[in-house]
This record gives C-alpha cells, structure tokens and sequence, in this order.
C-alpha cells in the first residue's frame, strides 16, 4: 500500500466551478499536509501547509485535514483558467521527508 | 531573496555514465532534500542534508549519493546512469527540518 494515494484525474471543470481534490494516507505518524501546484516541467509550488485536523484557508483555497479517517481535501472555489495545473498533496512526519500522492491533473475549461 | 535554483535545466546523458546536478537553497535554509519525479508520478524522496550531513534516506541504491556544502549548497551524483534514471530530479529546501519546503525548477535528466 502506498503511503500516500490520490486520483490522478484529470480532472475538467468549467470556470467559476468549484474544484474537489482528495488524499488519503495510511501512516497515522503523518503529521504534516501539504498541497502543491506543478505547471507543466516546472518544479512544485508550495500552496498549503497545515499541522492539525480542520480547515485552513487563503483567498480561493482551502485546505482540510481529518485525521481520524486519513483524509485530506484542497478546495479551489471560483476556479480560473490560471489554476490549470497538476495538484499533489504530500505529507510528513515533521523530518521533512515528504511522501507525495501521484498529482491530479486539473483543467479548467474557459 | 532569491528562491531555490538548480542547474542545469535539462541534461542527456548515456546509459552507464555519470551526472552531477546542482542546487542552490533558498536564502537563509540550512536544509536541503532531494526528489526524483518519474513522469505520471509524484517525487519521490532520495536524501537529505542538514547542515552538511545526510540526514535521512529514501529507497534509492548507493549510487545516489550527494553533498551539501558550508553555504547550504547541495550536489546530487548519480552513478552507472540506467535507463529508468530518466526523470524530473527536484530539490527542495527548507529552513531546519520541520517548516515548508520550496522547490527549485528541476532538471531534466534523460538517459540514453
């Protein structure tokens, strides 16, 4: 079983939809998530970090954790062209050695 | 500030050689992780170095190896370059070992 597992999608959406994408892990140890955004050959984009269980937002984002069923979400409302990406969620034990799902491609259709 | 970068940008190389490629950490971070992203896939973490020592390592062979240097610099060496060494090789730094990490571009290395 991998540590980390997500949909790879892809995943269409029209603009303004409101965008789902999801993470289960399996190491209860896990106790840092975070999500990042990749374009296209470039490296990963820092979009999130979270500790605890619960909801964290910034601007269109937001990122929840539920610990007890492993479960991590990102939320993009109003979704724009722009966020056209590949979204990986990752997580840690707090040593910094990130274990990442396989990234869901997202489009957002105009 | 300037952010994480990595040299170079993209690489061939032959089946059996060996490569080294560069990362420059973010202004400030004394910590420095290496990823190896296959394409389809998310990276997968091969070491990292905290203030110039290996601390912690992913299923990779010997043949990865690396080193950070006194200005928080860092080298990834690959030896006997194989076929399924082709990939987005990412490194990441972060300030100590428990705060976000940061990406650089990449390199692109493809072997041949």
């Amino acid at each position: 079983q991998k540590e980390v597992e997500q949909d790879p999608g892809p995943l269409s959406v029209p603009e303004g939809a409101i965008v789902s994408l999801n993470c289960t892990y399996s190491n209860s140890a896990f106790q840092y998530f975070m999500w990042y955004r990749q374009y296209s050959r470039k490296g990963p984009e820092l979009l999130m970090y979270t500790y605890s269980s619960g909801n964290k937002e910034d601007g269109r984002f937001t990122a929840q954790v539920d610990k007890s069923s492993k479960y991590i979400s990102l939320f993009i409302r109003d979704s724009q062209p722009s966020d056209s990406a590949t979204y990986l969620c990752a997580t840690e034990t707090g040593a910094n050695n990130l274990f990442f799902g396989t990234g869901t491609r997202l489009t957002v259709i105009p | 500030e300037t952010g994480v970068t990595q040299s170079p940008t993209h690489l061939i190389k032959t089946r059996g050689q060996q490569v080294t490629l560069r990362c420059s950490s973010q202004s400030g971070h004394n910590t420095v992780s290496w990823y190896q992203q296959a394409l389809g896939q998310g990276p997968q973490f091969i070491f990292q170095y905290y203030r110039e020592e290996e601390n912690g390592r992913g299923n990779f062979p010997p043949r990865f190896s690396g080193l950070q240097f006194p200005n928080y610099s860092s080298e990834l060496n690959v030896n006997a370059l194989e076929l399924d060494d082709s990939a987005l090789y990412l490194c990441a730094s972060s300030l100590g070992t428990e705060t976000e990490a940061f990406f650089g571009q990449g390199t692109r290395l493809t072997v041949v």
